[in-house]
């Protein structure tokens, strides 16, 4: 089946626009999170659906956003971006309600580069 | 509160040597922990995980590693490296019974693998 879909791949963005990062989940997954890989501070994590509501969230600013729809597709957003939101942003979705439980499976990410 | 700690950012071993990856947890509960591999421009990729089972986990690829509770570690081995292991490896953690419902990510280890 497939897998954990990121669009796009890559993304330029200038400073102060706003950014819109899809992740399609595998089919039957409900669980849908949101990560951030820096090279200073590592895979962080931003947040978490779980059919359309959103259950958990990191420690990032508000302009990180995110929303679930029904047929469990996430999209995150950015606005105002940042040179330091450049960052690889990874989608990971789990069959379980508790991602503890079992395993993650994580799209490719889309690299996001902010100048 | 969770955490992980990965003793080494980097290790080099010659190929057909072991390879030990070392971790060590902080959890309030009961922790689920995993062991990820990132490859160059790849998605995270489980090797493996304990959620309460045997101490010992097999994994994928030959690696395995060994829950010890008592020394609160998570160690990732493999007897004999392959050229193809040269990766990134995360270890994570999470409480399977908390209120979060995230991972929590080491810092990574990378591991070069000398012909």
């Amino acid at each position: 089946k497939a897998g954990v879909t990121q669009t796009p791949r890559y993304l330029i963005k200038t400073r102060g626009q706003q950014v819109t990062l899809s992740c399609s989940p595998i089919s039957g997954h409900r669980s849908v999170s949101w990560y951030q890989q820096t090279p200073g501070q590592g895979l962080q994590f931003l947040f978490e659906y779980f059919s359309e509501t959103q259950r958990n969230k990191g420690n990032f600013p508000g302009r990180f956003s995110g929303r679930q729809f029904s047929n469990s597709r996430s999209e995150m957003n950015v606005s105002t971006l940042e040179l330091g939101d450049s960052a690889l942003y990874l989608c990971a979705s789990s069959l379980a309600v508790r991602v503890g439980n079992t395993e993650a499976f994580f799209g490719q990410g889309t690299r996001l580069t902010v100048v | 509160a969770q955490s992980v700690t990965q003793l080494d950012s980097h290790v080099s071993v010659s190929e057909g040597t072991p390879v030990l990856l070392r971790c060590n947890y902080s959890s309030s509960y009961s922790p689920s922990l995993f062991w990820y591999v990132q490859h160059p421009n790849k998605g995270l990729q489980l090797l493996l995980k304990y959620t309460s089972a045997a101490t010992l986990v097999k994994g994928i690829n030959g690696f395995e590693a060994e829950f010890k509770k008592s020394e609160t570690s998570f160690h990732l081995t493999k007897p004999s490296a392959h050229m193809s292991d040269a990766a990134e490896y995360f270890c994570v953690v999470s409480d399977r019974f908390a209120g979060a419902n995230n991972l929590f990510f080491g810092t990574g280890t990378r591991l070069t693998v000398i012909p």
